[in-house]
């Protein structure tokens, strides 16, 4: 069975700061998609980043950069330089490979409620 | 283009009554998933549709809970006798099979059973 844990419940932090996200992930899958959601007060899902279980390249984007360890089975993400915009809750999910022509469900850890202060 | 669009946003039902949740895909997309998210939990998945066939349901609760998506492209979520661990976010994603396995989620409908 697949599972995704996100330890960190909620985080405060003081805007500007960096910040890091844990996601850790079960699978017995050899191929597998990892994927970070951001989803604001609004409640919509907004996709941030999707990773392939063979590609450990760390990822910047911007402010925001993502660590992926196969070793430690750990995807997590880091905000730098925290902004009030970033509040929101974050989750971390997992999916198996997609087969030909089909889809495969998001897991979803239970995400981290992140707060930035002005 | 536009997103993935759902109806109603909020839905308030009675102990008891059904409802009917509508999910209207981005266009061309193939593939077709439900979630229920309840308060303070990540989303969890209920039924997953390819086209018009409904793949996989594994994760709807109760037999209370039916989906269909007859033509391929709208999708209804049907709750008959709703109870009050109903309550939740019900969210809508679609994605293609093209290569690009992400899945676009809609804003969601809450639904509040009293």
């Amino acid at each position: 069975a697949q599972k995704v844990t996100q330890a960190q419940t909620e985080i405060s932090v003081v805007e500007k700061e960096d910040v890091t996200l844990d996601c850790v992930y079960e699978t017995r899958d050899t191929t597998y998609y990892l994927f970070w959601y951001k989803q604001p007060p609004s409640g919509e899902l907004v996709f941030l980043i999707r990773r392939n279980s063979f590609d450990e390249q760390n990822e910047i984007s911007g402010r925001y950069s993502w660590n992926f360890q196969k070793s430690t089975s750990s995807f997590n993400f880091t905000i730098t330089a925290s902004q009030v915009v970033d509040s929101a809750v974050y989750f971390c999910a997992l999916s198996g490979s997609p087969g030909l022509k089909r889809n495969t469900p998001l897991v979803f850890g239970k995400g981290t409620r992140l707060s930035v202060i002005a | 283009g536009a997103g993935v669009s759902q109806s109603p946003r909020y839905k308030v039902a009675k102990r008891g009554q059904d409802v009917a949740l509508r999910c209207d895909p981005i266009s061309g997309h193939v593939s077709l998933f439900w979630y229920q998210q309840a308060l303070g939990q990540g989303p969890e998945f209920l039924t997953y549709f390819q086209n018009e066939a409904q793949l996989d349901k594994s994760g709807l609760p109760s037999d209370r809970f039916f989906a269909e998506r007859p033509e391929g492209s709208v999708s209804t979520l049907k709750i008959q006798r709703t109870q009050q661990e109903d309550s939740a976010v019900y969210l809508c994603a679609s994605s293609s099979t093209g290569g690009d396995y992400e899945q676009y989620f809609g804003p969601g409908t809450r639904l509040t059973v009293t």
